[in-house]
């Protein structure tokens, strides 16, 4: 059974700071990997995904993935007010597996 | 835009009455989910379907069935409601190397 940990809990910061959220798995031969974004009353939307070893940038959000080190990472850039959400991470092999969030604050 | 849609959005069940949550997906997946999220939590996988016909076991299943008799329709059903299922779920399509599409969100109380 695949074992999905993300760290910090919570996380507040101030608006225009990086932001590192973090994520490590139990199965080295997981495949797919995920990050999700939730705001406040809304649905759970796919933010990033990373399907091998390294980096991935996409406009101000750089998923690293290591698989040796079983972890992944999501970070933001120029944090906004706006990233405020749950972040969820996700590791798929044909049956995914969440973590149980990072409740992002990010204050004007 | 993929869609994925539930019903009802809001539904206030008695304790030991029967209830279905419906899920429709647009999306054509093969791969159909349905989660509980309480609050300040992340998402519980109850079940899960990977076609028409078949469901699988999730984390969390005691205390309810799911139904996929198409592709496009998923159901989670509780047979006798219990107020610890007061929840919020959701259902999804997709997954693997494809995101997974969630509906909006059915808010359960059960009383």
């Amino acid at each position: 059974q695949q074992n999905v940990q993300q760290s910090p809990e919570s996380l507040i910061v101030p608006e225009g700071a990086r932001t590192s959220l973090n994520c490590t798995f139990s199965d080295s031969a997981s495949q797919y990997f995920w990050w999700y974004r939730q705001h406040s009353g809304k649905a759970p939307k796919a933010l990033m995904s990373i399907f091998s070893n390294g980096e991935k940038e996409e406009g101000r959000f750089t998923i690293h993935l290591n698989k040796a080190s079983l972890h992944f990472s999501l970070h933001i850039r120029d944090s906004q007010p706006s990233d405020s959400a749950l972040y969820l991470c996700a590791v798929d092999n044909n049956r995914i597996f969440f973590g149980d969030g990072t409740q992002l604050v990010v204050k004007p | 835009e993929a869609a994925v849609t539930q019903s009802p959005r809001n539904k206030v069940a008695v304790t030991g009455g029967k209830v279905t949550l419906s899920c429709n997906q647009t999306n054509n997946h093969n791969n159909m989910y349905w989660y509980r999220q309480d609050t300040g939590h992340g998402l519980r996988l109850i079940h899960y379907s990977y076609g028409a016909g078949s469901t699988e076991k999730g984390d969390i299943p005691d205390g309810y069935k799911a139904s996929r008799p198409s592709q496009e329709n998923f159901s989670l059903i509780l047979e006798l409601a219990t107020p610890s299922q007061t929840s919020v779920y959701f259902c999804a399509s997709g997954g693997s190397s494809y995101e997974q599409y969630f509906g909006p969100g059915t808010r359960l109380t059960v009383l």
